[in-house]
């Protein structure tokens, strides 16, 4: 069973303005960590934000943001005020506890592509 | 901080020969890596779990006679690539973290292999 799910396989948005990328995740732990990687094109990962599952406020790091809502065990990512240098892939990942031995799986990722 | 290092960048090789990849903590010590593979446009998956001192833990349908994980030191595994077919052709990407559920992956640059 998929356990993050990404069904948005591509969006676009238009520069300056703000998009929102979906997850959901599928998990029986109690203890997790949600979090969001970029993927340019030239294949390196890059760490955008975490959220844990006992955090009550949403993560926020600069331009991005975590849409935590646990009972509907979404993670949704919202970019406000897009740049050009945002156009990458986008993977939801999560980090389960002991039951999951600390493996991170990640979703089938989202190519966001910003428009000039 | 939290500097992965990920050697080669890119390898060809023939098919039948085999190829090691080395994946360096440099300013943390790294108890757990992990290796990833990724296919064009896909995901990351997950091949195994490496732990410093111990054999490594496969995924499922993962080779673990092709795919050989040595962890031999807190800073260094390597993945080698045993009898490589071109069907092993990928992008492999290793991981650490400094923590568990509330750590994030810190990714080497990942290793573009071709077997021709």
């Amino acid at each position: 069973a998929q356990k993050i799910t990404q069904t948005q396989p591509g969006m676009f948005v238009q520069e300056k303005e703000a998009v929102t990328l979906d997850c959901t995740y599928d998990t029986s732990d109690q203890s997790y960590g949600l979090f969001w990687y970029k993927q340019p094109s030239s294949g390196e990962m890059i760490f955008l934000i975490y959220q844990g599952s006992y955090d009550e406020q949403n993560a926020t790091e600069g331009r991005y943001s975590l849409n935590f809502q646990k009972a509907r065990k979404s993670a949704n990512l919202v970019i406000s005020a897009s740049q050009l240098g945002d156009s990458a892939m986008y993977f939801c990942a999560m980090r389960e506890g002991d039951t999951g031995g600390f493996k991170t799986i990640f979703g089938a990722g989202t190519r966001l592509f910003v428009k000039a | 901080g939290a500097v992965v290092s990920q050697h080669p960048s890119r390898v060809i090789c023939k098919s039948g020969t085999s190829v090691k990849i080395e994946c360096r903590s440099l300013d943390f010590q790294a108890t757990t890596m992990f290796w990833y593979r990724q296919f064009p446009k896909k995901s990351l998956m997950l091949m195994a779990t490496s732990n410093e001192g111990s054999k490594a833990t496969y995924e499922q349908g993962v080779e673990k006679d092709k795919f050989l994980i040595n962890h031999a030191s807190l800073t260094l595994s390597t993945l080698t690539v045993t009898s490589a077919h071109p069907e092993d052709s990928s992008f492999y990407i290793c991981s650490a973290s400094v923590g568990q559920t509330n750590s994030p992956l810190h990714f080497g640059n990942g290793t573009r292999l071709t077997v021709t």
